[in-house]
Order: C-alpha cells, then sequence, then structure tokens
C-alpha cells in the first residue's frame, strides 16, 4: 500500500506560470487536505475537502485552487505563481476528518523566482 | 480562534538522556491534541493523540504526552532518547467539529552522541 503519492518531488517554476501539484491516495479516506510548511511557521493549511465534489478553504487558501472530483485525488493548481509561494507542500488525507489521524504525504518542493 | 505554541524552536539532548518538549494551546474547551514527527526530507507521522479520558497518553517509539487542563499543556515526553529520534516535532490542536488542525511552529531535536 503506498498511502498518498505527491508529484512532482521538486519544481522549480518562473513567477506568473500556472502549476498544478498532485496528490493521490489509496486508503480510500474521505477527507483531504493541503498544508503549506515554511521555516518558524509550522504547517498552514491551505484547502480542504470533507469528501469528494466538496471544498472549503483553510488558513491561508489566496492565490491557490482545489478540486475533488474523486475519492483518490486532490490536486492543488497554483493559476499565476509568486515567489511568496516558495515552500514545501503536503498533502494529507483522513478517514472522517478532525480527529481522526491525518496520514501524509512525502512533499513537493516548490520554488518560484 | 484556537492556537499552539511550542516555546522552543531548537533543542540538543544527549543520547539516553530524557527529553520533554513542551505544547501550549489556546481554545475555550477541551481540544483534540496531537504530536507528529517529521524526519528529514519525510511527511509528518503521528505519534499520538489525546481526545478524553486518561490524561497520560502512550506513543509509538517509547513516547508518552500529558495533558494538563490547568496549564493548558499537551508535552511531550521520552525517558531515554536514541540518535534516530533526531527530528521536528510538531503540536496541533483540532478543534471538535471543526475540519482542520492547526499546528505549532515545531521544535528541531538535535542529538548528541
Amino acid at each position: 500500500i503506498a498511502g498518498i503519492t505527491q508529484a512532482p518531488t521538486s519544481q522549480i517554476l518562473a513567477a506568473g506560470r500556472r502549476m498544478t501539484l498532485r496528490c493521490t491516495q489509496d486508503m480510500r479516506h474521505n477527507a483531504m487536505y493541503w498544508y503549506r510548511q515554511d521555516l518558524g511557521l509550522g504547517l498552514r493549511l491551505i484547502h480542504y475537502s470533507n469528501t469528494a465534489g466538496t471544498t472549503g478553504k483553510g488558513e491561508v487558501p489566496d492565490g491557490y485552487s482545489v478540486s475533488r472530483a474523486n475519492t483518490d485525488d486532490f490536486p492543488l493548481t497554483l493559476a499565476s505563481a509568486v515567489p511568496s509561494q516558495t515552500s514545501v507542500y503536503f498533502c494529507a488525507s483522513s478517514d472522517t476528518g478532525v480527529p481522526d489521524t491525518q496520514y501524509f504525504g512525502p512533499g513537493t518542493r516548490l520554488t518560484v523566482l | 480562534a484556537q492556537s499552539v505554541t511550542q516555546p522552543d524552536i531548537h533543542i540538543t539532548v544527549s543520547e539516553g538522556a530524557s527529553l520533554e518538549l513542551r505544547c501550549n494551546y489556546s481554545y475555550g474547551a477541551t481540544p483534540y491534541l496531537f504530536w507528529y514527527v517529521q524526519s528529514p526530507g519525510q511527511g509528518l507521522q503521528l505519534l499520538l493523540k489525546y481526545f478524553s479520558g486518561d490524561t497520560l497518553v502512550q506513543g509509538i517509539k517509547g513516547f508518552e504526552a500529558e495533558f494538563k487542563r490547568s496549564q493548558s499543556s499537551f508535552n511531550l515526553r521520552k525517558p531515554s532518547v536514541h540518535w534516530s529520534d533526531a527530528a521536528e516535532y510538531f503540536c496541533a490542536v483540532g478543534v471538535p467539529g471543526a475540519q482542520k488542525l492547526v499546528f505549532g511552529q515545531g521544535t528541531r531535536l538535535t542529538i548528541n552522541p
């Protein structure tokens, strides 16, 4: 069982470009999440989805969009990347949301120049 | 809104010594409380969690944490650390009925041989 996979592992992107970070889980979890991790700030929630077909905004949603067309996939899109979006992005999933355990992917390191 | 504070950004201990990582939260009632560990270049892994009941919680890898309502704290402890415990540790709070976790800034643990 792979758990959660994220792609790409890392990416360098020019400012203004569009980028989609991919996240796939094979645990049939209902809830999925996107976090960004920045030094000294811990993890901050960008967007979440309680179940397929629904999404919600987290703490820092501006500049990001998500979709949840099916249970397994939860892509995160940066429509027009800016340098402040340089970060490590983690996707996570849980069976039914808080307080269930969240399982994390290995992360995507994104650099926007 | 709930918040989490980890007062120590970086802690260094010798191998075999005891460890305590501090976590304080701000929330009006009893939240759900979590400790996660992140090894270098990896995603986060759950160490333990507290929902209710016994205030001393046992986790994986020999870790335990104690919930103290009077101090709004959920400190993580280990009697004797191993070199493999070197990692970043995150405390997180989940609010009943909400669909997100709020993470602390993290504490980086270094182990001296």
